[in-house]
């Protein structure tokens, strides 16, 4: 039973490039989580989303970032004309039904790591 | 809303030493509590959770963390460590009714060396 995939593991881009990362669930998990890890920071909120909706984009700025879970294909999280300060780990994860609430683990992929030069 | 503080940003020790990675929480309301570990490199790993029950949590490599409600922490033990268990470990928390996401600490990078 393969985990949360990630790709890219490792992504450059020069400022103001887009960059777009892809989250494949876990087989049966229809919740996926969004985190970004700052160095030297706990891993922050960005967005939940099930199936064709956004739940909760509380931790997303409200510039530059989207996200989207569509009925078929993985999540994408994007980031429109990327600036320095969004280098970043961005981590996905996943849960079958409702998350860490209702006392379910979320299961972390293993990261995109963003640089922006 | 909920938040969680590790004191400590790195904890050294020898190998065979034993060791507690400090965490606390605030919260108004009842909560869930676990710990993550991440290998360098590598997406985070759940290691335990407080859900309900008994308050002492064991995970399967001989960690284990005590909820202590009074003191609202949830301090992760291992009595003897090992050089593979170098890593670095969240806390998180969540709400236990609605919905709340879950809330990490900055974590706690453990050097184990021989």
């Amino acid at each position: 039973n393969a985990g949360v995939m990630q790709n890219p593991r490792h992504l450059v881009r020069r400022r103001g490039q887009e960059a777009r990362l892809r989250c494949s669930p876990m087989k049966g998990h229809s919740h996926v989580y969004w985190y970004r890890q700052l160095p030297e920071e706990g891993l922050k909120f960005m967005v939940y989303l099930q199936k064709e909706n956004i739940i909760d984009e509380s931790g997303m700025p409200k510039e530059r970032f989207s996200a989207e879970f569509p009925k078929e294909g993985p999540s994408i999280l994007r980031i429109q004309q990327v600036v320095r300060g969004d280098s970043a780990a961005y981590f996905c994860a996943s849960s079958p039904s409702k998350g860490a609430d209702s006392g379910n683990t979320i299961y972390f992929g293993e990261g995109s790591w963003l640089t922006v030069v | 809303a909920q938040s969680v503080t590790q004191l400590d940003s790195q904890v050294p020790v020898f190998e065979e030493a034993p060791v507690e990675l400090r965490c606390n929480y605030s919260s108004s309301v009842s909560v869930y509590l676990f710990w993550y570990v991440q290998y360098p490199n590598q997406g985070l790993q759940l290691l335990l959770k407080y859900l309900s029950g008994s308050t002492l949590v064991e995970s399967i490599n001989g960690f284990e963390a005590e909820f202590n409600k009074s003191q609202t922490s949830f301090h992760l033990r291992k009595p003897s460590v090992h050089i593979s268990d170098t890593a670095e470990y969240f806390c998180a928390v969540t709400h236990t009714s609605g919905y709340s996401t879950l809330t990490f600490g900055k974590g706690t990078m453990l050097l184990v060396s021989p």
